[in-house]
Protein backbone atom coordinates (compact mmCIF):
# COMPACT_ATOMS: atom_id res chain seq x y z
CA UNK A 1 0.00 0.00 0.00
CA UNK A 2 0.73 3.20 -0.57
CA UNK A 3 0.84 6.43 1.64
CA UNK A 4 1.93 10.47 1.78
CA UNK A 5 2.18 11.94 5.14
CA UNK A 6 2.14 15.83 5.33
CA UNK A 7 2.44 16.36 9.25
CA UNK A 8 1.99 20.20 8.97
CA UNK A 9 -1.84 20.95 8.57
CA UNK A 10 -1.53 24.58 8.67
CA UNK A 11 1.67 26.78 8.56
CA UNK A 12 1.46 30.72 8.73
CA UNK A 13 4.95 32.77 8.01
CA UNK A 14 5.64 36.34 7.71
CA UNK A 15 6.61 37.40 4.21
CA UNK A 16 10.37 37.24 2.81
CA UNK A 17 10.82 34.25 5.51
CA UNK A 18 11.59 30.61 4.03
CA UNK A 19 9.25 27.83 5.23
CA UNK A 20 9.59 24.46 4.52
CA UNK A 21 6.78 21.79 3.85
CA UNK A 22 7.33 18.08 5.09
CA UNK A 23 6.31 15.10 2.93
CA UNK A 24 7.21 11.08 4.32
CA UNK A 25 5.57 8.51 2.03
CA UNK A 26 5.88 4.57 1.96
CA UNK A 27 5.48 2.49 -0.51
CA UNK A 28 7.07 -0.80 -1.24
CA UNK A 29 8.20 -0.02 -5.09
CA UNK A 30 11.52 0.66 -6.23
CA UNK A 31 10.63 2.81 -8.73
CA UNK A 32 8.04 5.46 -8.20
CA UNK A 33 7.30 9.04 -8.33
CA UNK A 34 6.87 12.19 -6.11
CA UNK A 35 4.90 15.00 -7.20
CA UNK A 36 4.06 18.57 -5.21
CA UNK A 37 1.77 20.25 -6.67
CA UNK A 38 -0.03 24.23 -5.51
CA UNK A 39 -3.68 24.78 -4.61
CA UNK A 40 -4.66 28.36 -5.21
CA UNK A 41 -7.96 29.34 -3.97
CA UNK A 42 -9.36 29.02 -7.03
CA UNK A 43 -9.46 25.02 -6.77
CA UNK A 44 -7.14 23.96 -9.83
CA UNK A 45 -4.04 21.79 -8.64
CA UNK A 46 -0.88 23.31 -10.49
CA UNK A 47 2.33 21.10 -10.94
CA UNK A 48 5.08 22.14 -9.43
CA UNK A 49 7.82 19.31 -9.55
CA UNK A 50 8.54 15.48 -10.24
CA UNK A 51 11.03 13.78 -8.83
CA UNK A 52 11.72 10.05 -9.71
CA UNK A 53 12.70 7.56 -7.29
CA UNK A 54 16.32 7.20 -9.03
CA UNK A 55 17.42 10.92 -8.92
CA UNK A 56 17.97 12.11 -5.16
CA UNK A 57 19.38 15.43 -6.61
CA UNK A 58 17.78 18.39 -5.19
CA UNK A 59 16.23 20.48 -7.17
CA UNK A 60 16.09 24.80 -7.21
CA UNK A 61 13.51 26.24 -9.23
CA UNK A 62 13.72 30.25 -8.46
CA UNK A 63 12.70 30.53 -4.86
CA UNK A 64 11.40 26.69 -4.64
CA UNK A 65 13.90 24.18 -4.20
CA UNK A 66 12.89 20.50 -3.01
CA UNK A 67 15.20 17.86 -0.63
CA UNK A 68 14.49 14.38 -1.54
CA UNK A 69 15.85 11.64 0.91
CA UNK A 70 15.21 8.32 0.19
CA UNK A 71 17.47 7.19 3.46
CA UNK A 72 14.27 8.73 5.18
CA UNK A 73 11.77 8.69 2.70
CA UNK A 74 10.83 12.53 2.73
CA UNK A 75 10.41 14.81 -0.21
CA UNK A 76 10.26 18.38 1.47
CA UNK A 77 9.56 21.59 -0.11
CA UNK A 78 11.62 24.53 0.81
CA UNK A 79 10.13 28.50 -0.51
CA UNK A 80 12.75 31.18 0.21
CA UNK A 81 11.89 34.72 0.49
CA UNK A 82 8.19 33.64 0.60
CA UNK A 83 5.54 35.78 -0.74
CA UNK A 84 1.38 36.76 -0.23
CA UNK A 85 1.26 34.89 -3.56
CA UNK A 86 1.99 31.74 -1.90
CA UNK A 87 -0.03 31.32 0.12
CA UNK A 88 -2.03 28.25 -1.24
CA UNK A 89 -2.52 24.66 0.02
CA UNK A 90 0.87 22.69 -1.06
CA UNK A 91 0.00 18.84 -1.85
CA UNK A 92 2.59 16.45 -2.11
CA UNK A 93 1.89 13.44 -4.05
CA UNK A 94 2.82 9.41 -4.95
CA UNK A 95 2.58 7.56 -7.90
CA UNK A 96 3.72 4.19 -8.93
CA UNK A 97 4.83 4.00 -12.73
CA UNK A 98 4.49 0.05 -12.80
CA UNK A 99 0.78 0.10 -12.04
CA UNK A 100 0.41 1.02 -15.97
CA UNK A 101 -2.14 3.92 -14.92
CA UNK A 102 -1.89 7.69 -13.66
CA UNK A 103 -3.25 6.93 -9.97
CA UNK A 104 -1.90 9.60 -7.86
CA UNK A 105 -1.63 9.01 -3.73
CA UNK A 106 -1.99 12.40 -2.01
CA UNK A 107 -1.16 13.62 1.06
CA UNK A 108 -3.46 15.70 3.33
CA UNK A 109 -1.89 18.63 2.31
CA UNK A 110 -0.33 21.64 3.84
CA UNK A 111 -2.27 25.02 4.06
CA UNK A 112 0.69 27.58 3.84
CA UNK A 113 -0.37 31.29 4.75
CA UNK A 114 1.94 34.30 4.07
CA UNK A 115 1.57 37.32 6.56
CA UNK A 116 1.93 40.77 4.95
CA UNK B 1 -2.08 25.60 -25.80
CA UNK B 2 -5.53 25.31 -23.66
CA UNK B 3 -5.86 23.73 -20.14
CA UNK B 4 -8.05 21.14 -18.87
CA UNK B 5 -11.63 22.06 -18.81
CA UNK B 6 -14.33 21.41 -16.24
CA UNK B 7 -17.72 21.89 -17.00
CA UNK B 8 -19.91 23.64 -14.78
CA UNK B 9 -17.92 25.01 -12.48
CA UNK B 10 -20.84 24.78 -9.94
CA UNK B 11 -23.44 22.74 -9.65
CA UNK B 12 -26.35 22.89 -6.85
CA UNK B 13 -28.99 19.43 -6.79
CA UNK B 14 -30.59 17.65 -4.64
CA UNK B 15 -30.45 14.31 -2.69
CA UNK B 16 -32.08 11.32 -5.42
CA UNK B 17 -30.98 13.80 -8.20
CA UNK B 18 -27.97 12.33 -10.57
CA UNK B 19 -25.11 14.59 -11.77
CA UNK B 20 -23.05 14.64 -14.84
CA UNK B 21 -19.53 16.28 -15.24
CA UNK B 22 -17.57 17.01 -18.11
CA UNK B 23 -14.03 17.57 -18.38
CA UNK B 24 -12.10 18.07 -21.45
CA UNK B 25 -8.61 17.25 -21.46
CA UNK B 26 -5.25 19.06 -22.64
CA UNK B 27 -5.19 18.79 -26.58
CA UNK B 28 -3.19 15.40 -27.48
CA UNK B 29 -4.08 13.77 -23.88
CA UNK B 30 -5.09 10.68 -23.70
CA UNK B 31 -5.55 10.16 -19.92
CA UNK B 32 -8.27 11.27 -18.35
CA UNK B 33 -8.47 11.01 -14.42
CA UNK B 34 -11.23 11.54 -11.65
CA UNK B 35 -10.06 13.18 -8.53
CA UNK B 36 -13.02 13.80 -5.43
CA UNK B 37 -11.57 16.84 -2.71
CA UNK B 38 -13.73 16.85 0.47
CA UNK B 39 -12.32 18.42 3.64
CA UNK B 40 -12.79 15.36 5.37
CA UNK B 41 -11.14 12.71 2.97
CA UNK B 42 -9.00 15.09 1.04
CA UNK B 43 -8.33 14.16 -2.46
CA UNK B 44 -9.31 10.69 -3.30
CA UNK B 45 -8.73 9.10 -6.42
CA UNK B 46 -11.80 7.79 -8.47
CA UNK B 47 -10.94 6.72 -12.23
CA UNK B 48 -8.83 6.95 -14.97
CA UNK B 49 -9.68 6.53 -18.50
CA UNK B 50 -7.54 5.90 -21.29
CA UNK B 51 -8.28 5.25 -25.14
CA UNK B 52 -12.05 5.39 -23.88
CA UNK B 53 -11.33 2.37 -21.78
CA UNK B 54 -11.54 2.14 -17.85
CA UNK B 55 -8.06 1.12 -16.47
CA UNK B 56 -7.85 1.84 -12.86
CA UNK B 57 -11.00 2.28 -10.26
CA UNK B 58 -10.89 4.09 -6.88
CA UNK B 59 -12.60 2.58 -3.90
CA UNK B 60 -16.13 4.12 -4.85
CA UNK B 61 -19.55 2.99 -4.90
CA UNK B 62 -21.19 2.22 -8.23
CA UNK B 63 -23.12 5.68 -8.20
CA UNK B 64 -20.05 6.87 -9.33
CA UNK B 65 -19.29 5.97 -12.91
CA UNK B 66 -17.93 7.33 -15.64
CA UNK B 67 -16.66 7.27 -19.29
CA UNK B 68 -14.43 8.55 -21.94
CA UNK B 69 -14.87 9.47 -25.40
CA UNK B 70 -12.99 8.90 -28.88
CA UNK B 71 -11.85 12.66 -28.88
CA UNK B 72 -10.68 11.80 -24.74
CA UNK B 73 -13.34 14.21 -23.31
CA UNK B 74 -14.40 12.52 -20.37
CA UNK B 75 -17.77 12.05 -18.19
CA UNK B 76 -18.48 11.39 -14.87
CA UNK B 77 -21.83 10.05 -13.35
CA UNK B 78 -22.86 10.25 -9.81
CA UNK B 79 -26.09 8.88 -9.84
CA UNK B 80 -28.82 8.95 -6.66
CA UNK B 81 -27.06 11.69 -4.87
CA UNK B 82 -26.22 11.93 -0.77
CA UNK B 83 -24.98 14.73 1.31
CA UNK B 84 -21.69 13.30 1.10
CA UNK B 85 -21.40 13.42 -2.04
CA UNK B 86 -20.87 17.15 -1.95
CA UNK B 87 -17.51 17.89 -2.70
CA UNK B 88 -15.09 19.55 -5.28
CA UNK B 89 -14.22 17.06 -8.31
CA UNK B 90 -11.55 17.19 -10.56
CA UNK B 91 -10.22 16.21 -13.64
CA UNK B 92 -6.79 15.71 -14.56
CA UNK B 93 -4.93 14.81 -17.73
CA UNK B 94 -1.77 13.71 -19.38
CA UNK B 95 -0.28 12.27 -21.88
CA UNK B 96 0.22 8.94 -20.68
CA UNK B 97 3.16 7.43 -22.64
CA UNK B 98 4.81 4.29 -21.81
CA UNK B 99 8.19 4.48 -21.18
CA UNK B 100 10.79 2.22 -20.35
CA UNK B 101 9.75 -1.31 -18.85
CA UNK B 102 6.17 -0.31 -19.07
CA UNK B 103 6.26 2.34 -17.03
CA UNK B 104 3.54 4.94 -17.06
CA UNK B 105 5.68 8.38 -16.99
CA UNK B 106 3.89 11.05 -17.34
CA UNK B 107 2.65 14.78 -15.64
CA UNK B 108 -1.36 15.25 -14.48
CA UNK B 109 -2.54 18.38 -15.28
CA UNK B 110 -5.43 19.14 -13.61
CA UNK B 111 -8.78 21.55 -14.39
CA UNK B 112 -10.36 24.06 -11.25
CA UNK B 113 -12.71 21.43 -10.64
CA UNK B 114 -16.96 21.31 -10.59
CA UNK B 115 -17.94 22.05 -6.90
CA UNK B 116 -21.18 20.51 -6.26
CA UNK B 117 -23.39 20.55 -3.84
CA UNK B 118 -25.55 18.46 -2.16
CA UNK B 119 -29.08 19.94 -0.58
Amino acid sequence: AQKVTQAQTEISVVEKEDVTLDCVYETRDTTYYLFWYKQPPSGELVFLIRRNSFDEQNEISGRYSWNFQKSTSSFNFTITASQVVDSAVYFCALKNPRSGNEKLTFGTGTRLTIIP
Amino acid sequence: KAGVTQTPRYLIKTRGQQVTLSCSPISGHRSVSWYQQTPGQGLQFLFEYFSETQRNKGNFPGRFSGRQFSNSRSEMNVSTLELGDSALYLCASSVSLIGGGGTVQNIQYFGAGTRLSVL
